[in-house]
């Protein structure tokens, strides 16, 4: 399987630009896709396809990267963007997803 | 107004079988594809598999040897089915629509709001 490594924490204070890393173990092309979830909430969809900001998403989120390096960048980060961010790959079966990057702000 | 809302017992005892439904609404089964996915306290999330709009099923590996996709598409219901559950399947279990962008990328942009799922005695 595809194995998905996320940094497991980052504190940022609000007003500056974070961004959050993930690294496929094999190459997953643009199958990339980002998701926020906060405590007791399902997880919502951010990004698709590596770079492709969801509808509804503000565009304070973007993401980048191809083959097995990928970033997502919160520029700037908000008090509400405090959660926990998974990305998943679907390039590979089957999918998976990292163990999830928790934002917190200082 | 796409929904998705997951059902079934809070608590089951180990070795016994799971059973949840997703009610859909919002969207036709016979042209949407609907995947099962589940987290562990605490933990991370694993997808178990789906069923896609033409009825086919893909399951993942980890737990392909006890599950089991199936949907009522007049209900708009999709139900899992799992047997010899065990304490590690204790975990909220989530159905969500799977979207597919212009380079066959799929992707999951509606979620239930979830159901946990104790295996326990």
């Amino acid at each position: 399987d595809t194995v998905l490594t996320q940094s497991p924490a980052l504190a940022v204070s609000p007003g500056e630009r974070v961004t959050i890393s993930c690294r496929a173990s094999e190459s997953v092309s643009t199958g990339m896709h980002w998701y926020q979830q906060k405590p007791g909430q399902q997880p919502k969809l951010l990004i698709y396809g590596a770079s492709n900001l969801e509808s509804g998403v503000p565009a304070r989120f973007s993401g980048s990267g191809s083959g097995t390096d990928f970033t997502l960048t919160i520029d700037p980060v908000e008090a509400d963007d405090t959660a926990t961010y998974f990305c998943q790959q679907s390039w590979n079966d089957p999918y998976t997803f990292g163990a999830g990057t928790k934002l917190e702000l200082k | 107004q796409v929904q998705l809302k997951e059902s079934g017992p809070g608590l089951v005892q180990p070795s016994q079988t799971l059973s949840l439904t997703c009610t859909v609404s919002g969207l036709s089964l016979t042209s949407n594809s609907v995947s099962w996915i589940r987290q562990p306290p605490g933990k991370g999330l694993e997808w178990m598999g789906v069923i896609w709009s033409d009825g086919g099923t893909d399951y993942n590996s980890a737990t392909k040897s006890r599950l089991s996709i199936s949907r009522d598409t007049s209900k708009s219901q999709v139900f899992l089915k799992m047997n010899s559950l065990q304490t590690e399947d204790t975990a909220m279990y989530f159905c969500a629509r799977i979207e597919r962008d212009g380079y066959y990328h799929d992707y999951f942009d509606y979620w239930g709001q979830g159901v946990m799922v104790t295996v326990s005695s």
